[in-house]
């Protein structure tokens, strides 16, 4: 079984300014990594996703994450984030074996927040 | 090309009916999968389908059910409402079955359970 732990379940940032939204995950097998966002009254949207090859991994929007497997961690960055990036942010992780086929274990969110 | 269409948007039911929600995914996409988004418990896996069979199951009572139709179409059902099952319920579509996809989803169903 995994579990994601999303360290803050609220970050206030002003706009312009650099964001981390902090991830750790558990498994006993290895897993995929993926980032979701939820703008309000809306369903989830992919930012990004780590599957192999560079640790680091860059998505839609200027967000970028990098994979650390010694500390099991996926944090999500943006070097100056916008009004607009105000949303939800979801971390989470699938098993690459097989029989998990799109079975997606969630982190209960980060709420990020952009003050102008 | 639409998106994933989850129909109704909102439901209001009272304790010990039924309901049954409806996901239409993106035309081509022969995976669909359910979750369940509440305060409390976050996003959680209810089950996913591909060519009408489901794949995989998670931890939720025999009183939700769902199928998939030959033309991908899914609906899932609950069965003897109670109120803990007020949620939005999300669907999600993907090209493949499989571990890496990318999941598309609706914007959801809000069930109220009073």
């Amino acid at each position: 079984a995994q579990s994601v732990t999303q360290l803050d379940s609220q970050v206030p940032v002003f706009e312009e300014a650099p964001v981390e939204l902090r991830c750790n995950y558990s498994s006993s097998v290895s897993v995929y990594l993926f980032w979701y966002v939820q703008y309000p009254n809306q369903g989830l949207q992919l930012l990004l996703k780590y599957l192999s090859g560079s640790t680091l991994v860059k998505g839609i929007n200027g967000f970028e994450a990098e994979f650390n497997k010694s500390q099991t961690s996926f944090h999500l960055r943006k070097p100056s984030v916008h009004i607009s990036d105000t949303a939800e942010y979801f971390c989470a992780v699938s098993e690459r074996r097989g029989t998990s086929y799109g079975k997606l274990t969630f982190g209960q969110g980060t709420i990020l927040t952009v003050h102008p | 090309k639409a998106g994933v269409t989850q129909t109704p948007r909102y439901l209001i039911k009272t304790r010990g009916q039924q309901v049954t929600l409806s996901c239409s995914p993106i035309s081509g996409h022969r995976s669909v999968s359910w979750y369940q988004q509440t305060p409390g418990q976050g996003l959680q896996f209810l089950f996913e389908y591909f060519s009408e069979t489901q794949r995989n199951k998670g931890n939720f009572p025999g009183r939700f059910s769902g199928r998939q139709f030959s033309n991908s179409r899914s609906e899932m059902n609950v069965s003897t409402l109670e109120l803990g099952d007020s949620a939005l319920y999300l669907c999600a579509s993907s090209l493949e079955q499989g571990a890496g996809e990318k999941l598309f989803f609706g914007s959801g169903t809000q069930l109220s359970v009073l």
